[in-house]
């Protein structure tokens, strides 16, 4: 078993649906990456959450650290959101180190 | 937010030569460095760790020879891709860690490297 999984690994939405994408892990962390990686490529740093809940336009990101549980949702979703979001943990006790999970890849059509 | 910047974006080279690519911090001091590695459809998978001043840490499986990283200063580390093959062909992808009371990390935009 994974120590970070992700759920579902794939995702096709119409323009407008409310998204969400799942991420458990099963070591204990001191923050959590939601990252964004387009075809072609780069990757965006969209959020570190170490508690609580953080919004930035139309993603919000949720962390239950009890639970080992993180959400990101997307509202309103537009095709330029179609990507690979991934989510990374480091551990506790890491400086940097990251465990990554597999990616969810999304596809929002117009 | 910061900015880390990657040179050159992609780049095609002939089986034998080096290839060097440079990741940059453009607004910040990173103390350190990580290098990745993609393959298609897979995840980023951690090649080394570079602290300015200091050799690199590099992960289990990754030829420190074949990779040479250095970290000249608090805003450049370069990539060095010796003798490179086909098999060398992936996207790679710095980031540069800030230490302040929230660490974080952030990402390059990667570099295709094709080895022909």
């Amino acid at each position: 078993k994974n120590e970070v999984e992700q759920s579902p690994q794939n995702l096709t939405a119409q323009e407008g649906e409310f998204i969400t994408i799942n991420c458990s892990y099963s070591v204990g962390i001191s923050a959590l990456h939601w990252l964004q990686q387009h075809p072609g490529g780069g990757i965006v740093s969209l959020f570190m959450l170490s508690s609580g809940k953080k919004k930035h336009g139309r993603l919000i990101a949720t962390i239950n650290i009890q639970e080992k549980h993180s959400s990101l949702h997307i509202t309103a979703s537009h095709p330029r959101d179609s990507a690979v979001y991934i989510c990374a943990v480091r551990p506790m006790g890491s400086n940097y180190q990251l465990i990554w999970g597999a990616g969810t890849k999304l596809i929002i059509k117009p | 937010g910061a900015v880390v910047s990657q040179h050159p974006s992609w780049v095609i080279c002939k089986s034998g030569t080096s290839v060097k690519i440079e990741c940059r911090s453009l607004d910040f001091q990173a103390t350190t460095m990580f290098w990745y590695r993609q393959f298609p459809k897979q995840s980023l998978m951690l090649m080394a760790t570079s602290n300015e001043g200091s050799k690199a840490t590099y992960e289990q499986g990754v030829e420190k020879d074949k990779f040479l990283i250095n970290h000249a200063s608090l805003t450049l580390s370069t990539l060095t891709v010796t003798s490179a093959h086909p098999e060398d062909s992936s996207f790679y992808i710095c980031s540069a860690g800030v230490v302040r009371a929230t660490d974080t990390q952030y990402f390059g935009p990667g570099t295709r490297l094709t080895v022909l």
